[in-house]
C-alpha cells in the first residue's frame, strides 16, 4: 500500500530541538523529492523544505532557514525534518508530501496524514 | 513571493448546485518550458490535503470529473459542476512555477 506515515510530534519547549520522521511504503523512494508543508491551527498550508529526488538540493522557507534541516534516508525509506531553536509559530502539523517521479518542479502529488508540533512553554 | 488571491474565502453552496472558486496570480505562472505549475487541493474536514487538479486542468487519479480546472490569463478556476455533500471542505489553489511554492489563502464550501 502506498503511503507515507509521519512521526515524531510532540510538546516542545521554546527554544528547544525535535525531529519528525515520514516512513514511506508502497514505491521506489529514491525516485522521489519530498517536502515538508505545514499547517497552523485554523490556517492555511505554508511550504517548509524540500529535499530533490536525487537529493542534490535542499530549499527551505525564509521562516525555517537556518533552523530546520530536511534529509533522507533511502536505505530506510524515510524522510527527515530535523528542527532546531523552535519557536511558538512553528506550532503546526507537519505533513509529509511526494512530489512525481524523477522531477524538480513541486507538485505535492501525495500527502501523509500529518504529525502535530506545539511548541509552547 | 508570488502571491495568489483566491475567491470567495467562503463559498456556499446548496447541494447539486455548481461552484466555482477563483485563484488570481501576482505574475505569470508560465514556466520557461512552457508548462503552468497550477493546482489545486481539497482538505476535508480533519483529513490531509488531497491534490485534485495539476497543471491548471488535469485531474487526479480518482477524482471525479464533476471537478474541472481552467484558465484565463493570470487567473485559474476551479469548478465544481454539482456539489455533494463529500465536496465540503475548504480548497486551496497552489503554484510550483517559483522558489518557493506558495498556496492561496483557502476557500471554505459549505452547504448552503
Amino acid at each position: 500500500q502506498v503511503q507515507l506515515v509521519e512521526s515524531g510530534g510532540g510538546v516542545v519547549q521554546p527554544g528547544k530541538s525535535l525531529r519528525l520522521s515520514c516512513a514511506a511504503a508502497g514505491f521506489t523512494f529514491s525516485d522521489y523529492g519530498f517536502h515538508w508543508v505545514r499547517q497552523a491551527p485554523g490556517k492555511g498550508l505554508e511550504w517548509v523544505a524540500v529535499i530533490w529526488f536525487d537529493g542534490s538540493n535542499r530549499m527551505f522557507g525564509d521562516s525555517v532557514k537556518d533552523r530546520f534541516t530536511i534529509s533522507r534516508d533511502n536505505s530506510k525509506n524515510t524522510l527527515y525534518l530535523e528542527m532546531i531553536r523552535l519557536r511558538a509559530e512553528d506550532t503546526a502539523v507537519y505533513y509529509c508530501v511526494r512530489d512525481q517521479p524523477r522531477t524538480v518542479t513541486p507538485a505535492f502529488e501525495m500527502w501523509g496524514q500529518g504529525t502535530m508540533v506545539t511548541v509552547s512553554s | 513571493d508570488v502571491a495568489l488571491t483566491q475567491s470567495p474565502l467562503i463559498l456556499p453552496v446548496a447541494l447539486g448546485q455548481p461552484a466555482s472558486i477563483s485563484c488570481r496570480s501576482s505574475q505569470s505562472l508560465v514556466y520557461s518550458d512552457g508548462n503552468t505549475f497550477l493546482n489545486w487541493f481539497q482538505q476535508r474536514p480533519g483529513q490531509s490535503p488531497r491534490r485534485l487538479i495539476y497543471g491548471i486542468s488535469n485531474r487526479d487519479s480518482g477524482v471525479p470529473d464533476r471537478f474541472s480546472g481552467s484558465e484565463s490569463g493570470a487567473n485559474f478556476t476551479l469548478k465544481i459542476s454539482r456539489v455533494e455533500a463529500e465536496d465540503v471542505g475548504v480548497y486551496y489553489c497552489m503554484q510550483g512555477t517559483y522558489w518557493p511554492p506558495t498556496f492561496g489563502q483557502g476557500t471554505k464550501l459549505e452547504i448552503k
